[in-house]
């Protein structure tokens, strides 16, 4: 069946420390595969998507890479910083290419 | 980036009370979704519309009904609210065939 898996669950880290953010999805025809960061009280905020022609995505601090063998696909922050403290969600489309399916979320925290 | 607008932001309703969610988007978006989340959990959808007098059911069982009777609005109603229906609830709107979403700030609904 679908199911995007997403490790790990919380992830605690230092400022200026680096954070990967690792997802793994089950549908081989995935295409698309987005990163979003949901602040508190706000909705989720799309950061950076890669699609499957591409290996390597990269904006500033972030990037993201993907190994459509393995069907993986990660999330990096390098320098982070306190703002970068949120919930972070991966995801990749269904089967039926309707819809987006979910990771169940990263919790970072950075502290200063 | 999408314009895309929720009200209200924070509702308390009592049991079997009837309530309608408003959505908007400003961008002209053919798809849009409506998905359940408990605070920082995952995401789970629940209707979706590819365009005008479209609708669809999404994965997770929902009681609630949707509505599509012009591009840029997409309410959601539950016709008897239950304390079972508390949660958050988030609307998000995107562009035919490219799979990017883009989030609403969200309403957050607590049946008593």
């Amino acid at each position: 069946g679908e199911n995007v898996e997403q490790h790990p669950s919380t992830l605690s880290v230092q400022e200026g420390d680096s954070a990967v953010i690792k997802c793994t999805y089950s549908d081989s025809a995935s295409n698309y595969f987005p990163w979003y960061k949901q602040e508190l009280g706000k909705g989720p905020q799309l950061i950076i998507d890669i699609r499957s022609n591409v290996g390597e995505k990269k904006d500033q601090r972030i990037a993201v890479t993907l190994n459509k063998t393995a069907k993986h696909f990660s999330l990096h922050i390098t320098e982070t910083q306190p703002e970068d403290s949120a919930v972070y969600f991966c995801a990749a489309p269904n089967q039926a290419g309707t819809a987006l399916i979910f990771g169940k979320g990263t919790t970072l925290s950075v502290s200063s | 980036e999408a314009d895309i607008y929720q009200t209200p932001r924070y509702l308390v309703i009592g049991t079997g009370k009837k309530i309608t969610l408003e959505c908007s988007q400003t961008m002209g978006h053919d798809k849009m979704y409506w998905y359940q989340q408990d605070p920082g959990m995952e995401l789970h959808l629940i209707h979706y519309s590819y365009g005008v007098n479209s609708t669809e059911k999404g994965d997770l069982s929902s009681e609630s009904t949707v509505s599509r009777i012009r591009t840029e609005h997409f309410p959601l109603t539950l016709e008897s609210a239950r304390p079972s229906h508390t949660s958050q609830y988030l609307c998000a709107s995107g562009t035919g065939g490219l799979y990017e979403q883009y989030f609403g700030p969200g309403t957050r609904l607590t049946v008593t």
